[in-house]
């Protein structure tokens, strides 16, 4: 299994530019997570998703989208990039009804908002 | 959802044990203990998890108090590739697996 794969791993956007970090894992995990860490933090909740078709908002979900059509892919969506989204973005997933407890997580992608 | 307070920073030295002390005074009786670890440009990796009883794996130990209002991690033999930020997170059983993470505790190893 590749586990949890996010592209890009780096990206740079100017003010007001949009882009689609994606996310996908091969485990066939119901749930999965975006998470955003800013330096020297924690990781805080964007967006979850239980299901495809099903997603719900985390602590900070202002100024991103998601989507589920699948169970592997949870893309987030930025539509109109501002500086304070200049983070460290990652995707996780974990398979909740067969008792799972870990979250496994992707390598990251570190976006730069100038 | 519930809090845990952990020091900023820890040091230790190679090939001596490791504790890392969590508390979480106001965890609820369904609320599990799950230390993550972050390795540098990494993302987040699982350790270990308990409800009650000490938990042990080919990682890590978890030692948790009987009132369950702390706990501590234990390496029982730190090496280089330990370094890490280490977070003590409570999750709601009940809830969407969403876990809330704090700063941690960045272990630093020494050689």
């Amino acid at each position: 299994n590749a586990g949890v794969t996010q592209t890009p791993k780096f990206r740079i956007l100017k003010i007001g530019q949009s882009m689609t970090l994606q996310c996908a894992q091969d485990m066939n995990h119901n749930y999965m997570y975006w998470y955003r860490q800013d330096p020297g933090m924690g990781l805080k909740l964007i967006y979850y998703s239980v299901g495809a078709g099903i997603t719900d908002k985390g602590e900070v979900p202002n100024g991103y989208n998601v989507s589920r059509s699948t169970t592997e892919d949870f893309p987030l969506r930025l539509e109109l990039a501002a500086p304070s989204q200049t983070s460290v973005y990652f995707c996780a997933s974990i398979h909740r009804d067969r008792g799972g407890f870990e979250q496994f997580f992707g390598p990251g992608t570190r976006l730069t908002v100038l | 959802d519930a809090k845990t307070t952990q020091p900023n920073s820890m040091e230790s030295n190679e090939e001596e044990p490791v504790h890392l002390p969590c508390n979480h005074s106001t965890i609820s009786g369904t609320d599990y203990i799950h230390w993550y670890r972050q390795l540098p440009s990494q993302g987040p990796e699982y350790v270990i998890h308990g409800l009650t009883s000490n938990v042990n794996n080919r990682m890590a130990s978890l030692a948790i108090a009987e009132d369950r209002k702390s706990s501590t991690l234990i390496l029982h033999r730190a090496t280089l590739r330990d370094a890490a930020v280490y977070y003590c997170i409570l999750r709601d059983v009940s809830g969407a697996n969403n876990l809330f993470f704090g700063t941690g505790t960045r272990l630093t190893v020494i050689p």
